[in-house]
């Protein structure tokens, strides 16, 4: 089965500094690979997805960015992050237009 | 654009009474529709779906649903609530736009709390 790594678990950065979530999956080969953010341990919102190696689609305009350097790996990044975008980052991977997706266990960014 | 609502932001039911979570869903095309269950701080772990077949869906830790066309609804239930069952609940419904990724869109989320 997908087993999907997300790190850091807890990240603490000032405003004004880079960011760089990594995620990556194992059990499977090209896989659909998404971000999500979720605010105040709610709602979902989606971030970037991607279909395939320097595919990316973006869901809603922000201060982030996403790449996909390898079938596997998947980045969300900034260069300089706002106090908003604090929060709970999560890394999905889906294989298959009718299978479920599976989640890396988060990553709680906080900018200070 | 397909959309799924819950329109509880929380449901408390005592242990060992049955519980439902609601779940209405929008959607073009033959819906797939997901429950999702999170704990504090960690991420969303599948409980069970519904692509096509019975209605009624069977899933992890004793949880069901029933996938209700007329009315297009997906509820999740449980016959005997247990305090562990106190998580956060989503339900989610495939995106079906040609190109989308088959990305899912969530709901907000149904707090569960089951009370001794």
């Amino acid at each position: 089965s997908q087993t999907i790594h997300q790190w850091p678990a807890t990240l603490v950065q000032p405003v004004g500094s880079p960011l760089s979530l990594e995620c990556t999956v194992e059990g499977t080969s090209n896989p659909n690979l998404y971000w999500y953010r979720q605010a105040a341990g709610r709602g979902l919102q989606l971030l970037f997805y991607s279909v395939g190696i320097g595919q990316i689609s973006s869901e809603v305009p922000q201060n982030l960015s996403a790449s996909r350097p390898q079938d596997r790996q998947f980045i969300l990044s900034s260069k300089k992050l706002l106090l908003s975008d604090s929060g709970f980052y999560l890394c999905a991977c889906r294989r298959g237009s009718n299978t479920e997706a599976f989640f890396g266990q988060g990553t709680r960014l906080t900018v200070v | 654009a397909q959309s799924v609502a819950q329109p509880e932001d929380q449901v408390n039911v005592a242990e060992g009474n049955p519980l439902t979570v609601k779940c209405t869903y929008s959607v073009s095309g033959n819906p797939y529709l997901f429950w999702y269950v999170q704990y504090p701080n960690r991420g969303l772990q599948f409980l069970l779906k519904y692509i096509t077949g019975d209605n009624l869906v069977k899933g992890s830790y004793g949880f069901e649903a029933e996938f209700n066309k007329s009315q297009t609804s997906f509820h999740l239930k449980k016959p005997s609530a247990l305090v562990s069952d106190s998580a956060l609940y989503f339900c989610a419904v495939r995106d079906t736009t040609r190109g989308g990724g088959n990305k899912l869109t969530f709901g907000t989320g149904t707090q569960l709390k089951v009370e001794l």
